[in-house]
Parts: structure tokens; sequence; C-alpha cells
């Protein structure tokens, strides 16, 4: 049972345009909400977090968008720069002070020159 | 302080064998993880200890697995009689408690089970 789910295994996007990362979820006790990036052979590394109460969040190049009532958010990157290269991960959790994290199977993002 | 802290970063074993790893976390922090992630999948949690307590484990820890936090500093989890679907990479990550963002991840142990 998914209950975290990124349709896109990977996004290719040209430099300097805008990134757009997609989520979905299906568990409505959710309500906490978080984007983490992965480069090879490191961990996980925090970026950028939205609460329920909020539909969207920004936070420099980086802004998440949270559509409740679709049960789905999105992380947009403005401009893609080639740093951003890496697997993007949301993860969902039940309350703030989250004991417990769902991930979503991740989408590989490629920012080309 | 210099982050999460993994070791050994790689350990390939073969079937029917022990392993443990070790996570040190973030000194101040009194919550630790530890996850999950084969390939292709994000990490998929299996418990997490408060202090010394492990206050909550996933139904993916089989009664091979087990985890401890002795002085609810640094945690071990090991896995006995290993099998082939036990290859993952494991992640061991901490936070503060009642924190508004995400916990800090180490790099990771890659366990390959030959």
């Amino acid at each position: 049972d998914q209950q975290v789910k990124q349709n896109s295994p990977s996004l290719s996007v040209q430099e300097g345009r805008i990134s757009i990362l997609n989520c979905d979820y299906t568990n409505s006790m959710f309500d906490y909400f978080l984007w983490y990036k992965k480069y090879p052979a490191e961990g996980p590394t925090f970026l950028i977090s939205i609460s329920s109460i909020k539909d969207k969040n920004e936070d420099g190049r980086f802004t998440v968008f949270l559509n409740k009532s679709a049960k789905h958010l999105s992380l947009h990157i403005v401009p893609s720069q080639p740093g951003d290269s890496a697997v993007y991960f949301c993860a969902a959790s039940v309350g703030q002070g989250a004991q417990k994290l769902v991930f979503g199977q991740g989408t590989r993002l490629t920012i080309n020159p | 302080d210099t982050g999460v802290s993994q070791d050994p970063r790689h350990k390939i074993t073969k079937r029917g064998q022990n392993v443990t790893f070790r996570c040190d976390p973030i000194s101040e922090h009194n919550r630790l993880y530890w996850y999950r992630q084969t390939l292709g999948q994000g990490p998929e949690f299996l418990t997490y200890f408060q202090n010394e307590a492990q206050l909550e484990k996933s139904r993916l820890l089989s009664d091979r697995f087990s985890a401890e936090r002795p002085k609810g500093s640094f945690s071990t989890l090991e896995i006995q009689r290993t099998e082939q679907g036990d290859s993952a990479m494991y992640l061991c990550a901490s936070s503060l408690s009642g924190v508004s963002y995400g916990y800090t991840f180490g790099s990771g142990t890659r366990l390959t089970v030959v």
C-alpha cells in the first residue's frame, strides 16, 4: 500500500527553467509534508516542508504547494541549476513532531546545461 | 558536530551470517530512527528511539532484526541469519523531538547478501 506516490521516476529540465516535481498521497491523516534531496552515496537532506494549514511555503528558489482536496503536493525549483541534479523524495507524516515519515519512491531530476 | 555517522559504509556478507551496523547521531538529538531503502524505492521506516526507549517498530522489522540504543546515544541494528532480501541501504537519522523540520540522515550502510 503505497501511501505516498511520486509517479515520475525521472525528469529532465534545462538550466534556468522551472523544475516541477509532483507527489500524491492517499492517507488523509497526513498533515505535514517534506521534501528531501539525495545525492549519490549520501543520505537524504531536508529541503523544505509544509504544514496542512498552509497551501504554499517558499524558501529561496524552492516553493512547495499543497492541494489538500486533491491530496497533491508539488515542489517548484526556479531557476533550476546544475547542482539541483539529484533524487528528490517527498515524505509525509501525521503531526509535525514527526516520529515516522512515509516516503515516496523518488524522482531523479537532471538539469541540463 | 560532524552530523550522523554510520559504520560500516558497505558490508558484504554470506547468506545466513549475522551483521551489525552502528549509528552515531548528532549529540544533542534525543530521537534516532532506522530506515531501509531498496533500489528504486524511498526509505521505509523500521524503528525509532526516544533516548534509550524503542517506541515504535515497523512490521518490516522481523524477529531477525533487533535494534538497541543502550545509553540513549549511539544505536546498533543487528540482522541475524541474513537473507538475500535483506540487501538494501540501511539509513539512520536523528532529530530533536517536536521539531518542525525533517531529520538529519547519515550516509547509510549498504548491505549486500550473497
